[in-house]
């Protein structure tokens, strides 16, 4: 079966830098996305990871490790507009069939 | 990026009644369009897969007879709510994979169906 975790609820201060966590253990694994989800409205892309590393883009950065069956989603100089739900998915097998994990729901407060 | 377009965005219907809800790539192909359904405060469940020309593959609990998916062209995917009650009430929402890429999701903007 597949079992993603993350956290269900982290809080932070604006302007501070954030980690949330997933661990996965999945049958298969094609890539890991994280997707920033406000209530009431569709996932938005943040980032895909293939390869164990950091990916920075912008204020935002993933890391990945395959072997510990692990990513992070980093979030720096937090603003109040990054309080929302952020989701870990993991890609397996074909067709581009995602699992999701229960979403961490940020609150960003002054 | 790629534009998914899932209509309607809300909808209230009385028990019993059907519901389709469309979702469209706009400026790409989509070969494979994914449906999930979405409680309050939930993360995300695959409901289906929808493929172009052929019968959509449902996810293990999901009543393909109750969820009725068409894919009749590469930007056009159907899901229609059959003799919906309560329970069915959710946000459902569309995802599609552009052909020419094999990484990114993009998610239409989501259904949230009400069903009194």
């Amino acid at each position: 079966g597949q079992n993603i975790d993350q956290p269900t609820e982290m809080t932070a201060t604006e302007g501070a830098i954030v980690q949330i966590n997933c661990t996965y253990q999945t049958s298969g694994f094609n890539g890991l996305f994280w997707y920033q989800q406000h209530a009431g409205e569709a996932p938005t892309f943040l980032s895909y990871n293939v390869l164990d590393g950091l990916e920075e883009k912008g204020r935002f950065s993933s890391f990945l490790s395959r072997s510990k069956g692990y990513s992070y989603l980093l979030l720096k100089e937090l603003q109040m507009k990054d309080s929302a739900s952020y989701l870990c998915a993991v890609h397996t097998g074909g067709g581009n069939k995602l699992t999701f994990g229960t979403g961490t729901q940020l609150k960003v407060e002054l | 990026g790629a534009v998914v377009s899932q209509h309607p965005s809300r909808v209230i219907c009385k028990s019993g009644t059907s519901v389709k809800i469309e979702c469209r790539s706009l400026d790409f192909q989509a070969t494979t369009m994914f449906w999930y359904r979405q409680f309050p405060k939930k993360s995300l469940m695959l409901m289906a897969t929808s493929n172009e020309g052929s019968k959509a593959t449902y996810e293990q609990g999901v009543e393909k007879d109750k969820f009725l998916i068409n894919h009749a062209s590469l930007t056009l995917s159907t899901l229609t709510v059959t003799s919906a009650h309560p329970e069915d009430s959710s946000f459902y929402i569309c995802s599609a994979r552009e052909t020419a890429t094999n990484e990114k999701l993009f998610f239409g903007s989501g259904t949230q169906l009400s069903v009194l």
